[in-house]
C-alpha cells in the first residue's frame, strides 16, 4: 500500500523527445508537489497544487506541464527534452501546503541522452 | 523569501562519536521538519517542529528548534555506521516546503 507512488523509476530518452512521470498519492491529502534533485542531491521545488489547483510555479521552464486530473493524481508532462533536465524527480504529498511533512513518492531517475 | 542553511553539507565521523548538524533559516517558518535520505532512495521524514523549544528524540537522533535564533539542530549520540545518509532539513511557509541542501553524513566503522 504505496503511499506515493510515481512511475516510472527509470526513464531514459533521447534530447528532443517528450516526456511524462505520473504520481499518484492514497493518503487523502489535498497537496502535492514537485521537485526535482540534481546530481549534487540539492533539492529544488518545482510545482505545488492544492486540489487540483496550481498553486506555485517556481520558475521553470514552460516546456514542463504539470496536471492534476483529481487532487489524488499530478502528473508531470515535459517536452523538447534537453540534457540539463537530467535529475531525479520527485512527487511529494502533505495534509496542509507549508505546514504539515511531505510524504514522498521513490524518485523518477530521468536520463536525457 | 524562506532561505534554509544547513552546515556542515559534509561530514564524515567515526562510530560512537557523537556531532551536530545545524540549519538556519532566513525569515519565520511555519514549521522546520528533518528528512533522511539513503543512496538512491526516497525521503524519509524524521521529524516535525512545531513551536520554539521543540524538541524530539528517535533514537540516536535528536532534534530541536529555537525559532528565536531561526536555528534548528540535529544531533547524533553515539553514531552507528547504519546512520550514515543524507539529511535535510526544510521550513515551511508561504504554501511551500523549502529544503536545505542537505548534510552527506559518512560514519566509519
Amino acid at each position: 500500500d504505496t503511499a506515493v507512488s510515481q512511475t516510472p523509476k527509470y526513464l531514459v530518452t533521447q534530447m528532443g523527445n517528450d516526456k511524462s512521470i505520473k504520481c499518484e498519492q492514497n493518503l487523502g491529502h489535498d497537496t502535492m508537489y514537485w521537485y526535482k534533485q540534481d546530481s549534487k542531491k540539492f533539492l529544488k521545488i518545482m510545482f505545488s497544487y492544492n486540489n487540483k489547483e496550481l498553486i506555485i510555479n517556481e520558475t521553470v521552464p514552460n516546456r514542463f506541464s504539470p496536471k492534476s486530473p483529481d487532487k489524488a493524481h499530478l502528473n508531470l508532462h515535459i517536452n523538447s527534452l534537453e540534457l540539463g533536465d537530467s535529475a531525479v524527480y520527485f512527487c511529494a504529498s502533505s495534509l496542509l501546503m507549508g505546514a504539515t511533512e511531505a510524504f514522498f513518492g521513490q524518485g523518477t531517475r530521468l536520463t536525457v541522452v | 523569501e524562506l532561505k534554509v542553511e544547513q552546515n556542515p553539507l559534509f561530514l564524515s565521523m567515526q562510530e560512537g562519536k557523537n556531532y551536530t548538524i545545524y540549519c538556519n533559516y532566513s525569515t519565520t517558518s511555519d514549521r522546520l521538519y528533518w528528512y533522511r535520505q539513503d543512496p538512491g532512495k526516497s525521503l524519509e521524514s524524521l521529524f516535525v517542529l512545531l513551536s520554539n523549544g521543540a524538541v524530539k528524540q528517535e533514537g540516536r537522533l535528536m532534534a530541536s528548534l529555537d525559532t528565536k535564533a531561526r536555528l534548528s539542530t540535529l544531533h547524533i549520540t553515539a553514531a552507528v555506521h547504519d546512520l550514515s545518509a543524507t539529511y535535510f532539513c526544510a521550513g515551511g511557509r508561504d504554501d511551500k516546503i523549502i529544503f536545505g541542501k542537505g548534510t552527506r553524513l559518512h560514519i566509519l566503522p
